[in-house]
């Protein structure tokens, strides 16, 4: 597609639930980074992949939180036992080379997650 | 530790007035430098990278290593230039980026 694509672009659940947080990179991509914000701060590294391979999870905050990217395209973001705290903006980003070396991150519009 | 520090939560400037929004960085090597804007229900996007040296809508960032930062400028705001603005950190040949709090620009009438 033109852009990242993110889905769904809001997702209400309630304390304890599993949720899926979709995302669909620019095509050619191979670099694919999952980041987290929390209302009135930066956006928070979580994961990064480089193609099929998580290349650096040390971003996650605990083992609640798990990440794939089967194909090397399409991401999915899985949180189990959700807690309020997980309440945040769940932001994708692709890049064209390892890193975004020099060229920065294409982001999605995000997906807004209200853990009640 | 790496870490990004934009000290202003909030500026607020009149059309026509210059504007800075500071960012001063934590990090021991050569780090790539960035800004991002996000406009009123936009997504984040990149505004302009040190490595570039280039002016974006007006735009420009020096990077200072003596001071450990890289303030955005503009001689001229515009109301367009409303936004949110985040100033972050990769490191050299690192993968993740370390973004700032981000600094709510307004550009008054």
């Amino acid at each position: 597609g033109a852009g990242v694509s993110q889905t769904p672009s809001n997702k209400v659940t309630e304390k304890g639930k599993y949720v899926e947080l979709r995302c669909d990179p620019i095509s050619g991509h191979t670099a694919l980074y999952w980041y987290r914000q929390s209302l009135g701060q930066g956006p928070e590294f979580l994961i990064y992949f480089q193609g099929t391979g998580a290349a650096d999870d040390s971003g996650l905050p605990n083992d609640r939180f798990f990440a794939v990217r089967p194909e090397g395209s399409v991401s999915t973001l899985k949180i189990q036992r959700t807690e309020r705290g997980d309440s945040a903006v769940y932001l994708c980003a692709s890049s064209l080379m390892a890193g975004g070396s020099n060229y920065g991150y294409t982001f999605g519009s995000g997906t807004r997650l209200t853990v009640v | 530790a790496q870490r990004v520090t934009q000290p202003e939560k909030l500026l607020s400037v009149f059309k026509g007035a210059p504007v800075e929004l500071k960012c001063n960085y934590s990090y021991s090597g050569s780090p790539e430098l960035f800004w991002y804007v996000q406009y009123s229900r936009q997504r984040l996007q990149l505004l302009l990278r040190h490595i570039s040296r280039e002016s974006i809508k007006g735009f420009t960032a020096d990077l200072n290593k003596g001071e450990t930062s890289f303030h955005l400028k503009k001689p001229f705001a515009q109301e367009e230039d409303s936004a949110m603005y985040y100033c972050a950190l990769k490191p050299t040949g690192g993968f993740k980026t370390i973004f700032g709090a981000g600094t709510r620009l307004f550009v008054k009438a």
